[in-house]
This record gives C-alpha cells, structure tokens and sequence, in this order.
C-alpha cells in the first residue's frame, strides 16, 4: 500500500524567508506526485504536479519541487515566502496505473509579516 | 462553474440521523472519489468510482456508509445512524483516465453531528 510522510507539522518563517517541505512517499512503482495547497477556507488546489520527465517541476506563484526517486522524495521550494503563502500543504502520490490518490498529513505555514 | 461542486456546503445533524451528500464531478471525468478530512490531517481515502462501477473502499468506510454513482455522473455519500465521529469535511474529486492524471476537488461538505 502506498503511504505519504510530510517532515514538518508546522513551519512558521518571515516574509522573503526560503522554504523547504519535505515528503517521502513509499511505493515501488512508476508513480505520480502532487502538492497541494488549501488556503483557509478554501478547497484543495493542485500547486504542482510531477508526471515523468524533467524531475524538476515547476508550479504556480513561485513554487517547485524536486522529485529524487532514489530518495523516493519531492521536497517543496520556494526562494522567498510571502504573507499570502500562509496555508496548509498537501504532498500525494498517485500510482501512474493505481486508483486513488493518497495524501499526507500536511505542513501548516505560517508566514509572518 | 465548471468544477467539482459540493452540496450541501455544510450539515449539522443529531446522532443517529442519516445524512446524504451530493457530488457533481467535472463533466467527462470518468473517476470520482470521496474522501474525509479532520482538522489538521491529510484528506483520508474513502471510496473510488470509475463511472458507474465502485471499484475501491477503504477499511475506514463502516457499514453505515454507502456511496453511489448511478448513471456514472453525479454521486451520493449517505451515512446512516450518524455518530459524533463521523463530525468532518467530507470531500469529493474527480479526475479523467489513468496514467498522467490530477484529481480536482470540490469545496466539501462539512458535517457536524450534535
């Protein structure tokens, strides 16, 4: 069975700070890799997504993710954090022929102006 | 709006009550999934659609819950004899074919039982 760790509960960092979410996913398998992202009060959005190729991805407002499929990992960047980044972050893999998506437990940033 | 759409947006409901949840996918979207999520953990896997057919369900899906997809469109998540437990957000996804494939997800329903 597939299973999703995420290395941070919560981050809190200031403004312009630079960010690194770790996870580590577990499955043998050829697989695809997701961050999402859920601002308060609002639903799960896709922020990035890795499919085969490049294994540096590149999503929106600033975000990228590294997959190291020795490492079996896909750790978040992003050079310089701001107050609106502030949210809950969701790393899920998906099992390139599987069914359904498993999440991990998230990262809740805080970012503080 | 053409995204997932969730109803009702909320739900509050006495235990013991049955509630059910409507889920309207992205049109052409074969797949559909639910999923539950409580404050401060990741959306847990409940069922899996692929059109019309209930292919996977989590251990975590009592008996008292029961998911359908009739005409492979639209679904329903109805939870019998509802338990304080049960208080969450329920989500609904959906996604189009295998392989490289992302699920978009509706704004949930929040569910709490009094």
């Amino acid at each position: 069975a597939q299973s999703v760790s995420q290395h941070n509960h919560h981050v809190i960092l200031s403004e312009a700070a630079s960010l690194e979410l770790g996870c580590n996913y577990s499955y043998g398998g050829t697989v695809n890799l997701f961050w999402y992202v859920q601002y308060p009060g609002q639903h799960l959005q896709l922020l990035l997504k890795y499919f085969s190729g490049d294994p540096l991805v590149k999503g929106i407002k600033g975000f990228e993710a590294e997959f190291i499929k020795s490492k079996f990992s896909f750790n978040l960047r992003k050079p310089s954090v701001q107050w609106s980044d502030t949210a809950e972050y969701f790393c899920a893999v998906n099992a390139y022929y599987g069914q359904n998506f498993v999440f991990g437990p998230g990262t809740r940033l805080s970012v503080l102006p | 709006d053409t995204g997932v759409s969730q109803d009702p947006r909320h739900k509050i409901t006495k235990r013991g009550q049955n509630v059910t949840f409507r889920c309207d996918p992205i049109s052409e979207h074969n797949r559909l999934y639910w999923y539950r999520q409580t404050l401060g953990q990741g959306p847990e896997f409940l069922t899996y659609f692929q059109n019309e057919a209930q292919l996977e369900k989590s251990r975590l899906l009592s008996d008292r819950f029961s998911a359908e997809r009739p005409k492979g469109s639209f679904s329903t998540l109805e939870i019998q004899r509802t338990e304080q437990g049960d208080s969450a957000m329920y989500l609904c996804a959906s996604s189009f074919g295998t392989g490289e494939t992302e699920a978009f997800f509706g704004q949930g329903t929040r569910l709490t039982v009094v």
